[in-house]
């Protein structure tokens, strides 16, 4: 099993729609960041969070939210989804500790139509 | 403002040498990093090296840090079908939540 799941891995969804992504991990880090990626962009920092009563927003906050309901997870929001949030989303993972290796998600694959 | 730049293609035949070059503008990093991205997968960190040193050598990749440039290449010897992927140049500082990403750049390896 991998150690960062994201869920869903594919989501087709209407402009306005709420949708909710969802990270688990099994790594036991506390640091866990959500990314977007499109193409000719590489990746953009969303949400970060350092532990469980830590949150912090990244350079593309805005239309997102984000919820740590565990050391374990970390679920990314769009309250009302739009186009332009079509993207591939990636969680990660850290361990906040020597080289800052991040550990990523598969990715969830959102189209809004 | 900070910008990590790569090219985006690189086509090279089953068996050259691939270069990977990203210009980075950060000089306060402490860590350079290689991640590749496999189709579907996320990415996975294939090397970095500290910020102090001037190469890293991991069995066919070599990594080569100029700092007066601020530019990172990664070589890859021998280049394999298998090493299709997308390859992120990121720059950070463990510790903190900011790591920069370039755009990534493509290797498609011809047979």
């Amino acid at each position: 099993d991998a150690d960062v799941t994201q869920t869903p891995r594919n989501r087709i969804t209407k402009t306005g729609k709420r949708i909710m992504l969802e990270c688990s991990q099994t790594k036991g880090h506390d640091r866990m960041y959500w990314y977007r990626q499109d193409p000719g962009l590489g990746l953009r920092l969303i949400y970060y969070s350092f532990d469980v009563k830590d949150i912090n927003k990244g350079e593309i906050s805005d239309g997102y939210s984000v919820s740590r309901q565990a050391q374990a997870k970390f679920s990314l929001s769009l309250e009302s989804a739009i186009p332009n949030q079509t993207a591939l989303y990636f969680c990660a993972t850290e361990d906040g500790v020597v080289t800052g290796e991040l550990f990523f998600g598969e990715g969830s694959r959102l189209t809004v139509l | 403002g900070e910008d990590v730049e790569q090219s985006l293609f690189l086509s090279v035949r089953e068996g050259d040498s691939s270069v990977i070059n990203c210009t980075y503008t950060d000089s306060s990093s402490t860590y350079l990093y290689w991640y590749k991205q496999e189709p579907g997968a996320g990415l996975q960190l294939l090397t970095y090296i500290f910020s102090n040193m001037d190469m890293k050598q991991d069995q066919r990749l070599t990594v080569l840090l100029n700092k007066k440039d601020k530019h990172l290449s990664l070589r890859i010897a021998d280049t394999q079908t298998g090493d299709s992927a997308i390859y992120f140049c990121a720059e950070g500082t463990s510790g903190t939540y900011k790591y920069i990403f370039g755009t990534g750049t493509r290797l498609k390896v011809l047979a």
